[in-house]
């Protein structure tokens, strides 16, 4: 069974300093994993995700993550952060096998300070 | 092109009414999902569909059910409704067959039950 662990509830950083969100998964087969974003009383929107190929994937917004299996994680950045940025983060693991179904993380709440 | 819309963006139910979520689709897909979310759990799936007539349970179905009867509509019935049915309900559609693994999220439903 598939399952994600996002560690750290909220995170809080400075506008312009490095954000970094932790994501590690458990998958019986190669995963395909997702970073979405929801603002406040939105549905979530895609920020990246990683299928196959390149193991560092960039998405929209500045944000990045990089696929490492050896450490099953799948951490989301951004190299400065902006006001903007502030919001909910979830990261999700799903299967081929699975009918796509997506296993979320519990979520980080990232806040962005002046 | 609407993407995926959800109807209502509210209600208030009554302990031991029913209701009916609404979740349509223009995208042709063929997978569609159902989720809820509750604060700090992320987001838990209810049923799919993986087609017109084709439903499946996912990890938190009871209290609930679906149909599909068209590719566009993918309805949520709420038969006896209960505080701990309180959430935010979200609907997605996917088509890996399009290459498009990616979930497209509504903008949900929050439902309240007194």
């Amino acid at each position: 069974a598939q399952s994600v662990t996002q560690l750290g509830s909220h995170v809080s950083v400075s506008e312009g300093a490095l954000v970094l969100l932790r994501c590690n998964y458990s998958s019986s087969v190669p995963p395909y994993l997702f970073w979405y974003v929801q603002y406040p009383n939105q549905g979530l929107q895609l920020l990246l995700k990683y299928t196959t190929g390149a193991t560092l994937v960039k998405g929209i917004n500045g944000f990045e993550a990089e696929f490492k299996k050896s450490e099953t994680s799948f951490h989301l950045t951004k190299p400065s952060a902006h006001m903007s940025d502030a919001a909910e983060y979830f990261c999700a693991v799903s299967e081929k096998g699975s009918n796509y179904k997506l296993t979320f993380g519990k979520g980080t709440l990232l806040t962005v300070n002046p | 092109n609407a993407g995926v819309t959800q109807t209502p963006k509210f209600r208030i139910l009554k302990i031991g009414q029913s209701m009916t979520l609404q979740c349509t689709q223009d995208m042709n897909h063929n997978y569609m999902y159902w989720y809820r979310q509750d604060p700090g759990m992320g987001l838990k799936l209810i049923y799919y569909s993986v087609g017109a007539g084709i439903t499946d349970k996912g990890e938190v179905p009871n209290g609930y059910n679906v149909s599909r009867s068209t590719t566009e509509d993918f309805p949520l019935r709420l038969e006896l409704a209960a505080p701990s049915q309180t959430s935010v309900y979200f609907c997605a559609s996917s088509d890996p067959g399009l290459a498009t693994d990616t979930q497209y999220f509504g903008p949900g439903t929050r439902l309240t039950v007194l």
